[in-house]
């Protein structure tokens, strides 16, 4: 199993919201950044917003994150069909001197 | 932009080995954290380890249960990274993912596109 717990899979309507969570310890989350991943169908991974709200060049701001203590959360909002790909959170866990993700979330719109 | 480029995947037996390589441009890769991870097919993400670079002291990390089997390097000159990977197993089978870390706040900024590796006899 994961250190990182996620739901797998949400789904909602397009123009819908959907959340995603990710839950840790104080070894990762709790004391490190968090990262969130996007994995389209067919591709890489890629690097989708971290820490404060901080997004690559070309990520919409449609996706938002939060922290509190040992959990984070990703929010989507206005859903569209090309939104449909698995989403891993990450963080660097300081016991296991790993990276560590969760098990990843299919979003179905 | 940052660019990463894998190679050297393919088929081997159980028991073989396998370099991977990795080719790095867009910035100072004397500089460049990196790390490899992998997935298996149909399966999620799963971090393989982590080289830091020689001026953050070169340490390398591995994920637990593949420690003693695979090591990572890396050419600064060359602007590569490699990852040596002995002793393989049909559970090793994956695409393998070369990964450039922003760090801080180490995140796994930039990744390339994989190379798969098939374990089998």
């Amino acid at each position: 199993q994961s250190v990182l717990t996620q739901p797998p899979s949400v789904s909602a309507a397009p123009g819908q919201r959907v959340t995603i969570s990710c839950s840790g310890s104080n070894s990762n989350i709790g004391n490190s950044y968090v990262s969130w991943y996007q994995q389209l169908p067919g591709s890489a991974p890629r690097l989708l917003i971290y820490d404060n709200n901080n997004r690559p060049s070309g990520i919409p701001d449609r996706f938002s994150v939060s922290k509190s203590g040992t959990s984070a959360t990703l929010g989507i909002t206005g859903l569209q069909t090309g939104d449909e790909a698995d989403y891993y959170c990450g963080a660097w866990d300081s016991s296991l001197n790993s990276y560590v993700f969760g098990i990843g979330t299919k979003v179905t719109v | 932009e940052v660019q990463v480029v894998e190679s050297g995947g393919g088929l081997v037996k159980p028991g073989g080995s396998l370099r991977l390589s990795c080719e790095v441009s867009g910035l100072t890769f004397s500089d460049a954290w990196m790390t490899w991870v992998r997935q298996a097919p149909g399966k999620g993400l799963q971090w393989v380890g982590r080289m830091l670079s020689y001026r953050g002291g070169g340490t390398r990390h591995y994920a637990t249960p593949l420690k003693g089997r695979f090591t990572i390097s890396r050419d600064d000159p060359k602007n590569m990274v490699y990852l040596q990977m002995n002793s393989l197993q049909t559970e090793d089978t994956g695409v393998y993912y070369c990964v450039w870390i922003n760090t801080p706040p180490h995140n796994l900024a930039r990744w390339g596109r994989g190379t798969l590796v098939t374990v089998s006899s």
